[in-house]
């Protein structure tokens, strides 16, 4: 059973740096690219970042771009967000999710771990 | 970026009903189109990838169509469980986009 497991999320000060990190269980992790897709407080989805198997390609949003930094530990199963400089619009539930493949869709997903930037 | 414009915002069913969805895409994503649908408290579950593909254990009443720039998820018959927010999302033009959601209501 594939499962994703968040943690790291909290409140923190505008301008001030967090760390997600995603534990993987269930498949072979690294044969599969990984992304942050976060939901704010009663909106819809928005994709953050993705990096492919090997990590050899990485991307992000524009809204993102410049302050949070994706990686992954393949021989840890696990998929980890930097994220710097955070703003209050940064304020969301982060999903983990596995992708079909790099540049996809994503088929399974965790539970989530909330972020709120606030003073 | 490809704005995907979902519709309606809010579907009042009763259960056993059929339930229509639409997505329509700003510019072609070919067939490069999933749907989701999301509980409340929990994370988005995939339904339909590449427009008309059943993911892993989705029930045979939920299906997807169109191709281009404007796509359909058909649910046949309403089943309790089905009341939710569903979304589309596009992987034809990266970085990804998603709908905004359209929420199936029990009436």
């Amino acid at each position: 059973e594939v499962q994703l497991v968040e943690s790291g999320g909290g409140l923190v000060q505008p301008g001030r740096s967090l760390r997600l990190s995603c534990a993987a269980s269930g498949f072979i992790f690294d044969d599969y690219a990984m992304h942050w897709v976060r939901q704010a407080p009663g909106k819809g989805l928005e994709w953050v970042s993705g990096i492919s198997w090997n990590s050899g390609s990485i991307d992000y949003a524009d809204s993102v771009k410049g302050r949070f930094t994706i990686s992954r530990d393949n021989a840890k199963n696990s998929l980890y967000l930097q994220m710097n400089s955070l703003r209050a619009e940064d304020t969301a539930l982060y999903y983990c999710a596995k992708g079909r493949s790099y540049r996809a869709y994503f088929d399974y997903w965790g539970q989530g771990t909330l972020v709120t930037v606030s003073s | 970026e490809i704005v995907l414009t979902q519709s309606p915002a809010t579907l009042s069913l009763s259960p056993g009903e059929r339930a229509t969805l639409s997505c329509r895409a700003s510019q072609s994503v070919s067939r490069y189109l999933a749907w989701y649908q999301q509980k409340p408290g929990q994370p988005p579950r995939l339904l339909i990838y590449d427009a008309s593909n059943r993911a892993t254990g989705i029930p045979a009443r939920f299906s997807g169509s169109g191709s281009g720039t404007d796509f359909t998820l058909t649910i046949s018959s309403l089943d309790p469980e089905d009341f939710a927010v569903y979304y589309c999302q596009q992987r034809s033009n990266w970085p990804p986009g998603f709908g905004q959601g359209t929420k199936v209501e029990i009436k």
